[in-house]
């Protein structure tokens, strides 16, 4: 069945490098985008950006000059890599393949990462 | 980027009462929304996708409808498992844009 799950570390300081890996079963790299999605503690849900199934990236402009997403289909794993970390960036991240079968959406989520940026 | 208005932020019901949340795009996202429930400490699990259609699981007391901008989703005969919080998304546009969350509760 589909699955995805995030891992990484769960405490970053200040100013370095989030990476987080989605590594993904059920379903092809080569078929689907994935999608990364960010939740601030008892906040809402920002998306940050997508690997699409034809290894094309797209990022929230927001986060564009940090953030970078790639993927090893033969791992059938995707990157995500955040740099200048700061206390704002703490929160739950998930990764979700987005179905663009069948009118699209991301369906299946992975169970999301704490991460915490602190000193 | 497409701003997503969602409201009410909270709401009170009672058992076998009927919510409706409401979502409106800050331009035409083409019927390009899904809904999510969030339970505290999982993630979000789609409802339902392309404003109306029920994802496999989804119970038939959920509902979608809208069209344009604006769009809604109801709960008819709320149960004690509906708890939760309950997203909007846009997919129409990148970025992907997400309301703000309703959060659930019962009398």
């Amino acid at each position: 069945q589909v699955q995805l799950t995030e891992s990484g570390p769960g405490l970053v300081h200040p100013s370095e490098t989030l990476s987080l890996t989605c590594t993904v079963s059920g379903f092809s790299l080569t078929g689907y985008s994935v999608y990364w999605v960010r939740q601030p503690s008892g906040k809402g849900l920002e998306w940050m950006g997508r690997m699409r199934y034809n290894g094309d990236t797209s990022y929230n402009s927001a986060l564009k000059s940090r953030l970078s997403i790639s993927r090893d289909t033969s791992k059938n794993q995707v990157f995500l890599k955040m740099n200048s970390l700061q206390t704002d960036d703490t929160g739950t991240y998930y990764c979700t393949r987005y179905n663009r079968y069948n009118s699209g959406s991301p369906d299946y989520w992975g169970q999301g990462v704490m991460v915490t940026v602190s000193s | 980027d497409i701003q997503m208005t969602q409201s009410p932020p909270s709401l009170s019901a009672s058992l076998g009462d009927k919510v409706t949340i409401t979502c409106q795009a800050s331009q035409n996202i083409n019927k390009y929304i899904a809904w999510y429930q969030q339970k505290p400490g999982k993630a979000p699990r789609l409802l339902i996708r392309y404003t109306s259609t029920l994802e496999s699981g989804t119970p038939s007391r959920f509902s979608g409808s809208g069209s344009g901008r604006d769009y809604s989703f109801s709960i008819s005969n709320v149960e004690s498992e509906d708890i939760a919080s309950y997203y909007c998304l846009q997919y129409d546009n990148l970025p992907l844009t997400f309301g703000s969350g309703t959060k659930l509760e019962i009398k």
